[in-house]
Parts: C-alpha cells; structure tokens; sequence
C-alpha cells in the first residue's frame, strides 16, 4: 500500500523567504505526482503535475522535482508572499492496473507567510 | 463555472440517521471519486467510478454505498450514520489529458457532522 509522508507538518515564516516543502512515498512505480494546494474550508487546487518520466515541473514562483527511484518531491516556493498561507498536500497516482487514476495523499503542510 | 458542484455544503445528522451526498460535473470527465479528509489527515479514497456504469471500492469503503447515474452525478450514500463518519467530504473528477496522466478537479466539500 502506497504511503505518502511529507514534512514538516507546519511551517510559519516571514514574506519573502524561500520554502522547501518535502514529500516521500514508499512505492516508487508511480504514474505521476501532483502538488495542490488547500484553502480553509475550500476545496484542492492543483498547483503542479509531474509525471513519472520528468524530474521538474516549474510555475511562476512554484518549482516541484521528483527523484521517482529515491520516492521523493520537494515543492520550492520562491520569494513567499502571505498569499501563499495555505495547506500544501502531495499526492501520487499510482501506476498498478486498475488503480490507476487514484491518488493517494500525505497528511500536508501547514504554511504560514506573515508580513 | 465548469466544474465540480457538490451538496449540500454542511449537514449535521444523528447516528443512525440516512443521508445522500449528490456529486455532479459538467466536464464531460468519465471518472469520478470520493474522498474524506479527517483532521490532520490526509485524503483518502472512499470508492470511485473508472466510467459510467462501473464503481469500485477505494482504502475506506465501509458504511457507504455509491451511484454513478449517469455520466456527470456520482452520489454517496450514508445508510446509518456513525460518529465515526464526521469528515469532510470530497469529490473529485479527472480526465486523460495529454500523455495520458490523469487531470483532477474538486468541489469544494461538504462537511458532515454525525452527533
């Protein structure tokens, strides 16, 4: 069974810093993995998608890598604005038959810009 | 908007009492899916539908049932209501877009409270 783990669970920091946010999975046969991001009482948005056979994604400020062999992804966020105070959550798309399409997700993160 | 529209938004209910969550999208998607996401948690797939016609139990199926209509409403069931089931609930769609990873769009939740 596939488990996603991302750390650390909360973040708080000023405006202007540059984030590194981690996700790991424990089974590397991966379709893909998506970041999203999670506002209070909202629902997911998705923020970015890499697929098993790429190694970074990059969205205006919003960088995410994925190294699929070690089952890690790290979303870096550059130059944080309190704007980007939400829950970011990670979630892979396994590749095994008739699960595919299914995600499974880690438990997210907090984050916290204040000005 | 297009998107995932999902009702009712709260409901509180008694332990044993009966309730649907009806889940529709207007983005001509072929799978749809069901999530809850406790606190701290992450998401976990409850059941989903690869297609119209088809469903098939997700990580946490147990004390609920779900129908897929038609092609656009995917509804779950609580037939006796537990505490256990306070959550929030999501459902979500996807398409295959463009080398064949799944795109996903959410509603926005319906938070249920089981007293």
């Amino acid at each position: 069974k596939q488990e996603v783990t991302q750390i650390p669970a909360a973040l708080s920091v000023p405006e202007g810093e540059n984030l590194v946010l981690n996700c790991s999975f424990t089974d590397s046969a991966i379709y893909n993995l998506q970041w999203f991001r999670q506002d209070p009482g909202k629902g997911l948005t998705s923020l970015l998608l890499i697929q098993s056979s790429q190694r970074e994604q990059t969205s205006g400020r919003l960088n995410a890598s994925l190294d699929k062999s070690s089952g890690r992804s790290t979303l870096y966020i550059a130059a944080s604005q309190p704007g980007d105070s939400a829950t970011y959550l990670c979630a892979v798309d396994s590749d095994r038959g008739s699960t595919l399409g299914r995600l499974y997700f880690g438990r997210g993160t907090q984050l916290t810009v204040w000005p | 908007n297009a998107g995932v529209t999902q009702t009712p938004k709260f409901q509180v209910l008694k332990t044993g009492q009966s309730m649907t969550l009806q889940c529709a999208q207007d983005m001509n998607h072929n799978s749809m899916y069901w999530y809850r996401q406790d606190p701290g948690m992450g998401l976990r797939l409850i059941y989903y539908s690869a297609s119209e016609g088809t469903t098939d139990k997700g990580e946490v199926p147990n004390g609920y049932n779900v129908s897929r209509l038609n092609k656009r409403e995917f509804s779950l069931r609580l037939e006796s209501a537990a505490p256990s089931q306070t959550s929030v609930y999501f459902c979500a769609s996807s398409e295959v877009l463009t080398g064949g990873y799944y795109g996903y769009t959410f509603g926005s939740g319906t938070r249920l409270t089981v007293v």
